[in-house]
C-alpha cells in the first residue's frame, strides 16, 4: 500500500524559497503511470492544485504559480520535491503530497505539513 | 483557471438526503468524466469518496453517489449521518491539462 510523507521546514522567511520533500513507500514513483502531485490548503480555506511530476519525469504546474514552482524527483530515494520561490505570507498553507491515480483521482494523501511564511 | 463553484454550505437532518453541486465549464467538468469528490473532517486529510464522476472506492459507504449533467457534477449523500458532517470538495481535470478544485461545501447535520 502506497504511503506518502512530507518533510521540510515549517517556517520560511518572506522572499525565500520554500522546499519540501515527499518520501513515497510501497510503490515506485518512476514505474507506474501515476502523477506525483503537490496540493496546498490555506488556513481555513479550500484546496489548491500546485502541480505534478509524472512517472516519466515530465512536469505540469498551476498557471497561477508556474513562475515560482519547481517539482523534481530523486528516483534513487523514491522522493519528489517542491520548491516555491519568492514566498510571501500568502503562501502560508498546509502542503500535501498526493498520488494521482487515473486523471483527477487523488489517493492516497500524505499527512500534510504546515508551512508558515513569516520573518 | 477559475475554481469550480460549490455552495458554501448544505444542511440536512439525520436520515435525509442532500446533494452538493459542483459547477464548471465545458473545459473542465462538462468536457471530461474526470470529476472526483473528497471529504475532509476538521484537522484531517482529505479522503477520496467518488472518482470519475460516479465510481466509489472500496470502503466508501454506498450512501455516497456521484453524477454529472452538462457542466455540473453532483454528490448525493443519502441516509445522512452525524459522521457525514465535514467539508466536501470536488475536482476536475481541465482542457489545459491542469486540475481545478471547487471552493468546498460545509455539510451540517442538524
Amino acid at each position: 500500500q502506497v504511503q506518502l510523507q512530507e518533510s521540510g521546514p515549517g517556517l520560511v522567511k518572506p522572499s525565500q524559497t520554500l522546499s519540501l520533500t515527499c518520501t513515497v513507500s510501497g510503490g515506485s514513483i518512476s514505474s507506474t503511470n501515476d502523477y506525483w502531485t503537490w496540493i496546498r490548503q490555506h488556513p481555513g480555506k479550500g484546496l489548491e492544485w500546485i502541480g505534478y511530476i509524472y512517472h516519466s519525469g515530465s512536469t505540469y504546474y498551476n498557471p497561477s504559480l508556474k513562475s515560482r514552482v519547481t517539482i523534481s524527483r530523486d528516483t534513487s530515494k523514491n522522493q519528489f520535491s517542491l520548491k516555491l520561490s519568492s514566498v510571501t505570507a500568502a503562501d502560508t498553507a498546509v502542503y500535501y503530497c498526493v498520488r494521482e491515480i487515473d486523471t483527477g483521482t487523488f489517493d492516497p494523501w500524505g499527512q500534510g505539513t504546515l508551512v508558515t511564511v513569516s520573518s | 483557471q477559475s475554481a469550480l463553484t460549490q455552495p458554501a454550505s448544505v444542511s440536512g437532518s439525520p436520515g435525509q438526503s442532500i446533494t452538493i453541486s459542483c459547477t464548471g465549464t465545458s473545459s473542465d467538468v462538462g468536457g471530461y468524466n474526470y470529476v472526483s469528490w473528497y471529504q475532509q473532517h476538521p484537522g484531517k486529510v482529505p479522503k477520496l469518496m467518488i472518482y470519475e464522476v460516479s465510481n466509489r472506492p472500496s470502503g466508501v459507504s454506498n450512501r455516497f453517489s456521484g453524477s454529472k449533467s452538462g457542466n455540473t457534477a453532483s454528490l448525493t449523500i443519502s441516509g445522512l449521518q452525524a459522521e457525514d458532517e465535514a467539508d466536501y470538495y470536488c475536482t476536475s481535470y481541465t482542457s489545459s491539462t491542469t486540475r481545478v478544485f471547487g471552493g468546498g461545501t460545509k455539510v451540517t447535520v442538524l
